[in-house]
């Protein structure tokens, strides 16, 4: 089965600043999808961004941009010019081509202080 | 906007009730979750259902059962709560696997103590 890891706990940034949150991944399939996913304090879990394995270029969401990089394995959220509206926790998932179900890591908290 | 809907946000039982949470979603998606979050393990997938009537396990099933008679709803059952399910408990929904991203849209979760 898929696994995914997010080796930071906890992240803080400075409001205005620039953080990247690391997200890496286990799986000997070719094509899937990658998500990020943000869960504000006490609010509704939505998404971030997407991207799928096959495409070659990182996607961008106004400040939120991905790098990944395939044979690696990791798909890493860039959040540029940060505000204290990103505090949240964030979580990265993964879904198979073929599969309903997500495998999501265990999570970063990201605090950013003004 | 999808919208998923959770009974509540906040519930407390007592060990050995039995306890439904239920999740209706308005986008007409064919698959829905159940999911609990616990501080340093991240969502873990307890059943999920592609179809009305159909269901498929997913990680850790035991102790809970779900039930989908109508598309649109999706329940949790717990028959005999204890506590250490008491967590943090999210639904969410997405179209079926064949659908390009197939992104899952989630409720605002229901908020378990089981004392």
């Amino acid at each position: 089965a898929q696994t995914v890891t997010q080796s930071q706990p906890e992240m803080s940034v400075q409001e205005a600043e620039t953080v990247t949150l690391s997200c890496t991944y286990d799986t000997s399939e070719s094509d899937y999808y990658l998500f990020w996913y943000k869960q504000p304090p006490s609010r509704q879990m939505i998404l971030v961004i997407r991207q799928e394995a096959y495409k070659q270029q990182n996607a961008t969401e106004n400040r939120f941009s991905v790098n990944f990089q395939k044979a690696a394995k990791s798909f890493s959220l860039k959040i540029s010019d940060s505000q204290l509206g990103d505090a949240a926790m964030y979580f990265c998932a993964y879904r198979s081509v073929n599969n309903n179900d997500m495998r999501f890591g265990a999570g970063t908290r990201l605090t950013v202080k003004p | 906007d999808v919208k998923v809907t959770q009974s509540s946000r906040y519930l407390v039982k007592r060990t050995g009730e039995k306890v439904f949470l239920e999740c209706v979603q308005d986008m007409d998606h064919e698959n829905m979750f159940w999911y609990r979050q616990d501080p340093g393990l991240g969502l873990r997938l307890i059943y999920f259902s592609y179809d009305v009537k159909m269901k498929e396990k997913g990680d850790i099933p035991e102790g809970y059962s779900v039930s989908r008679e109508k598309k649109e709803r999706f329940s949790l059952i717990l028959e005999s709560a204890s506590t250490n399910q008491t967590s943090m408990y999210l639904c969410a929904s997405s179209l079926y696997a064949g659908w390009s991203y197939n992104e899952q849209f989630f409720g605002p979760g229901t908020r378990l103590t089981v004392l």
